[in-house]
């Protein structure tokens, strides 16, 4: 199976600044998937990126998929403490449908 | 929000007693997954599910068994709990197709303590 390397860890950033987490796979992905969990709950649907070079934006959160389709980032452009919580990025290899995931990305916007 | 409900939230049990947890559907869909969430790990695929009685092992196997005797049900087992699956469990739902995009639906988890 694929390992997902995210990066940093953790993060704090003082609100209104831009941030950008970093999703790195081992193998070709077939689909790359971000999710946002505030702690003690589900987590969140954020965007899906299957094609490479693909770039996706929702509000001020942007993900991109690398040409080589084995690296994403996830940009957030003036951060609000609503951005808070830990992002994951998922990834679907597409032969056996196994979701694997990152460890996660802890973000902390100060106000 | 996705039709997806884990039962129960929270649990305490003891060292060495079975536990099922239990993952409920009203979606449909043909994949469902058990992970577990631990700090420093992120989510740890534990077995996931491409049908009725199709079942494979994720990474974390060891220690747990499922079953999927209908399509909107997937029940986990820890057979005999330990200390070390104390962890929160989520459960997740996807639709299949080759072209569509697999977004999995996540339920809202179940704490685990086993003491």
């Amino acid at each position: 199976s694929q390992e997902l390397e995210q990066s940093p860890q953790s993060l704090i950033v003082q609100e209104g600044k831009n941030l950008t987490i970093n999703c790195t796979s081992s193998k070709t992905l077939y689909g790359l998937y971000w999710y946002k969990q505030k702690y003690g709950e589900g987590l969140i649907f954020l965007m899906m990126l299957q094609k490479g070079g693909e770039e996706k934006s929702h509000e001020k959160i942007t993900a991109k998929l690398d040409e080589k389709k084995q690296q994403s980032s996830l940009h957030i452009t003036a951060s609000q403490p609503s951005h808070a919580g830990i992002y994951l990025c998922g990834a679907d290899e597409g032969s056996a449908r196994q979701l694997t995931f990152g460890s996660g990305t802890q973000l902390t916007v100060l106000p | 929000d996705a039709g997806i409900t884990q039962s129960p939230r929270h649990k305490v049990t003891e060292t060495g007693t079975p536990v099922t947890l239990r993952c409920h559907q009203t979606e449909n869909h043909r994949y469902m997954y058990w992970y577990r969430q631990d700090p420093g790990h992120g989510l740890r695929l534990i077995h996931y599910s491409y049908g009725v009685k199709d079942t494979d092992k994720g990474e974390v196997s060891d220690g747990y068994s499922v079953s999927r005797s209908k399509t909107e049900d997937f029940l986990l087992t820890l057979e005999s709990a330990t200390s070390s699956q104390t962890s929160v469990y989520f459960c997740a739902i996807s639709a299949a197709g080759a072209t569509t995009e697999l977004e999995a639906f996540f339920g809202q988890g179940t704490r685990l303590t086993v003491v």
